[in-house]
């Protein structure tokens, strides 16, 4: 398998646009997480999917964001209206679902995202 | 409050001594896991080693091994022998209520900044 795959690599938009972030997950896996990276805040969990349903969105900035996952095979990172301090590095991570074992999350490259 | 702490934002170490990176965690769930991450320049998170709540040794994966103690609830990172490569941001994180039903999504700490010196 060729791992999480996540696409653009890098983002350069201008503030006001739609960021459209794509995700594919090691075949198999039922959880998908997209994450945001920045220097202040860390890693942040933003939404989680399980068999492609979104358990857990309250990471999730506001409503410009939103995340789908319409197979499990694919999943999007929508952010509409882009502001520049949504600029960040998004990773995609996917996993199996644990059962008294070892269940680490394999990431995606990450986008890096840029709003000017 | 926060789930992870890493209280080393960063740390120097000579080459080929041994590095233990700090790591404490909160949580009331009795079914957890415990991760660590390096991530080097290249901005990749490479996994590299997992300690369950319910795991009675530490977990060893190579030149890595965890410092398991339940009831500090610490889980530390012993790199043995540091190399040039080892040079990069280590992050632990959690993952709660995994074992025998749902998952919740790792929650990271700020991670620490390795730098090892020739």
């Amino acid at each position: 398998d060729a791992g999480v795959i996540q696409s653009p690599r890098h983002e350069v938009t201008e503030m006001g646009q739609e960021v459209t972030l794509r995700c594919k997950p090691i075949s198999g896996h039922d959880y998908l997480f997209w994450y945001r990276q920045t220097m202040m805040r860390g890693l942040e969990l933003l939404i989680y999917f399980n068999n492609n349903v979104p358990i857990d969105d309250s990471g999730m900035p506001e409503d410009r964001f939103s995340a789908k996952m319409p197979n499990a095979s694919f999943s999007t990172l929508k952010i509409q209206p882009s502001e520049p301090r949504d600029s960040a590095v998004y990773f995609c991570a996917s996993s199996l679902r644990g059962m008294l074992g070892n269940t680490e999350a394999f990431f995606g490259q990450g986008t890096r995202l840029t709003v000017v | 409050a926060q789930k992870i702490t890493q209280t080393q934002p960063g740390m120097f170490v000579q080459e080929k001594e041994a590095v233990t990176l700090d790591c404490t965690y909160d949580t009331s769930d009795p079914s957890y896991g415990l991760f660590w991450y390096k991530q080097p320049s290249s901005g990749e998170m490479i996994f590299l080693i997992y300690q369950g709540s319910y795991d009675q040794q530490n977990a060893t994966e190579g030149r890595y091994s965890l410092n398991f103690q339940k009831a500090r609830k610490s889980a530390n990172l012993v790199i043995s022998a540091s190399q040039l490569g080892d040079s990069a941001m280590y992050f632990c994180a959690m993952r709660e209520g995994y074992s025998g039903g749902g998952a919740d999504g790792l929650t990271f700490g700020k991670g620490t900044h390795l730098i090892i010196q020739p």
